[in-house]
This record gives structure tokens, C-alpha cells and sequence, in this order.
């Protein structure tokens, strides 16, 4: 069975940091890995997918890789700002979409 | 419509009552999913559709929950009996094609359920 684990569990920051989320999984056989955004009474938004055959995609200011062989992504969030406080699940598809508990962030100003 | 949309947004029920909550897909979009989320964890797999049809439902936890989704568009997530163990926020999810590849998942808001 595919188990998720997203580390920190939280995570406080200033604003203008640098930071790297960080998600790992038992299954290396997996279609894709998903990052996405959850604010707080809202639903999920999908910041970057990653298919199996590639190694990082990049939105923006958000960057996310992929190692399959060692079942490990990390999202990179670069100048971070207090808007992009939310927390931040991962999910790997394999038979079916898992997800980690998420990374709650938080940007202060 | 715009985007996937989820009714109730909240619903408070007592032990042992029916429950159903509805999704609304993004038009077009021929899979879609449920999930349910509790405090502090990331979302559980519930179901998977491919059109009307169920093509997952290993994620149901017993036979006290349901879904049918048809015509292949709308879906009703169904809850019998239901327990304070099933308090969570219920989500719904679609998107285009099939469930494995390039597979962008597009959420709603989910559906809080309380038990009392």
C-alpha cells in the first residue's frame, strides 16, 4: 500500500525566504506526483504536476522535482510572501491518488 | 459551469440519519472522484468514475456509503446510517480522460458533514 509523508508538518517563515517542501513515498511505481495549494474552508488547487517520466516542472516562483527511484519530491518556493501561506499536500498516482497530511505554511510579513 | 461545485457546503446531521451530498463537475469532464478529508489529514480516496460507471470504488469504508453518478455528469455521494466517525469534509474532484498520465485534478470546496 502507497503511504505519503510530507515533512515539516509546519513550517513559519519571513517573508522573502527561500524555502523546500519535502514529500516522499514507498511506491516508486507511480503515473505522476501532484503538488497542491489548500486555504483554509477551500478546496484543493493543483500547482505542478510531474509525470513519471520527468524530473521538475516549474511554475513561477514554485519549483518541484521528482527522484521516482528514491520515492522523494521536494516543492521549492522561492521569495516566499505571506499569500502563499496554505498548506501544501503532495499526492502520487499510482491505481489511485494518495496524498500526504500536507505542509502548513506560514509567511509572516 | 466554471468550475466543480459541491452542495451542501456544510450539512449537520444526528447519528443514524441518510445523507446526500451532490457534485457538480466541470462540463465535459468524463472522470471524477470523491474524497474525504479530516482535521489535519490529507484527503482519503473514496470512488472513481469514468463516466456513469464506478471504475474504483475500493476506497468506500463499508457498505453504509454510496455514490451514483447516472448520467455521467452529476454525482451523489449517499450515507446510511451515518456515524459520528464519518465528520469530515467530503470532496469532489474531475477532470479530463483517465486517471493515469498528465491527469489535472480540478476540486470543490468540499462538503463539510458534521455527526452529532
Amino acid at each position: 500500500k502507497q503511504e505519503v509523508t510530507q515533512i515539516p508538518a509546519a513550517l513559519s517563515v519571513p517573508e522573502g525566504e527561500n524555502l523546500v517542501l519535502n514529500c516522499s513515498f514507498t511506491d516508486s511505481a507511480i503515473y505522476n506526483l501532484q503538488w497542491f495549494r489548500q486555504d483554509p474552508g477551500k478546496g484543493l488547487t493543483s500547482l505542478l504536476l510531474i509525470q513519471s517520466s520527468q524530473r521538475e516542472q516549474t511554475s513561477g516562483r514554485l519549483n518541484a522535482s521528482l527522484d521516482k527511484s528514491s520515492g522523494r519530491s521536494t516543492l521549492y518556493i522561492a521569495a516566499s510572501q505571506p499569500g502563499d501561506s496554505a498548506t501544501y499536500l503532495c499526492a502520487v498516482e499510482n491505481n489511485d491518488m494518495r496524498f500526504g497530511a500536507g505542509t502548513r505554511l506560514t509567511v509572516k510579513p | 459551469g466554471a468550475g466543480v461545485s459541491q452542495t451542501p457546503s456544510n450539512k449537520v446531521t444526528e447519528k443514524g440519519k441518510y445523507v446526500e451530498l451532490r457534485c457538480d463537475p466541470i462540463s465535459g469532464h468524463t472522470a471524477l472522484y470523491w474524497y474525504r478529508q479530516s482535521l489535519g489529514q490529507g484527503p482519503e480516496f473514496l470512488i472513481y468514475f469514468q463516466g456513469t460507471g464506478a471504475a474504483d470504488d475500493s476506497g468506500l469504508p463499508n457498505d453504509r456509503f454510496f455514490a451514483v453518478r447516472p448520467e455521467g455528469s452529476v454525482s451523489t455521494l449517499k450515507i446510511q446510517r451515518t456515524e459520528r466517525g464519518d465528520s469530515a469534509v467530503y470532496l469532489c474532484a474531475s477532470s479530463f480522460g483517465s486517471r493515469s498520465g498528465a491527469n489535472v485534478l480540478t476540486f470543490g470546496a468540499g462538503s463539510r458533514l458534521t455527526v452529532l
